[in-house]
């Protein structure tokens, strides 16, 4: 059993549409986040869930959007898509806040054109 | 901000020889988490260092936190070509957010 999955593995659309990618964990964590990562690989916390309590990364443009249904999901949806959205964009999961390590999905290649 | 810089970013060797990535952060740490991620895959936990001064060893790969938790660093011993992947580490500022910052991850290329 995959432990983070996310759906659509690859994503391909155009500037202006509205996108959304699923994240869910069958771990039974308590957090749950989501990374972007560019070309250069640099792994950038865009949003992070605990227990109703969201924390943004203050960088992240309003245009993006988690929504948690239950604990073991967390979703990202995306407005207005920009070329600049292009990456990989990772969920991961973890136990619960500070000294746990974070178990992570196996990534969404998001393309804009 | 917290700033965590990695160093190098890229690091090509041949099969057998050693390599160390150095990481580096501006603030004081709770504790640092290493991750690999092979290429076309995700990161994946390697490990976690938390007291000063600490270090571990996972088989070839040594992982050691500074004295005055600011830096850390990972040496693998003896390269193979499953070393191939890009090496992160994430550290959490003292009395900060529960939340890692990542540094920009060294490539490793193992040449057979």
């Amino acid at each position: 059993d995959t432990a983070v999955s996310q759906t659509p593995k690859y994503l391909v659309t155009q500037m202006g549409n509205d996108k959304s990618i699923k994240c869910e964990q069958n771990l039974g964590h308590d957090t749950m986040y989501w990374y972007k990562q560019d070309s250069k690989k640099f792994l950038k916390i865009m949003f992070s869930y605990n227990n109703k309590e969201l924390i943004i990364n203050e960088t992240v443009p309003n245009r993006f959007s988690p929504k948690s249904p239950d604990k073991a999901h967390l979703n990202l949806h995306i407005n207005s898509l920009e070329l600049g959205d292009s990456a990989v964009y990772f969920c991961a999961s973890s136990q619960g806040r500070g000294y746990y390590e974070q178990y992570f999905g196996p990534g969404t290649r998001l393309t804009v054109t | 901000g917290q700033q965590v810089m990695q160093i190098p970013q890229y690091q090509h060797v041949q099969e057998g020889e050693d390599f160390t990535t150095y990481c580096n952060s501006s603030t004081t740490l709770s504790n640092i988490q290493w991750y690999k991620q092979r290429p076309g895959g995700h990161p994946v936990f390697l490990i976690q260092l938390v007291k000063s001064g600490e270090v571990k060893k996972q088989k070839r790969l040594t992982f050691q936190f500074g004295e005055a938790k600011k830096n850390s660093s990972l040496h693998i011993t003896a390269t193979q070509t499953t070393d191939v992947g890009t090496y992160f580490c994430g550290g959490r500022a003292s009395g900060g957010s529960y939340i890692p910052t990542f540094g920009r991850g060294t490539s490793l290329i193992v040449h057979p």
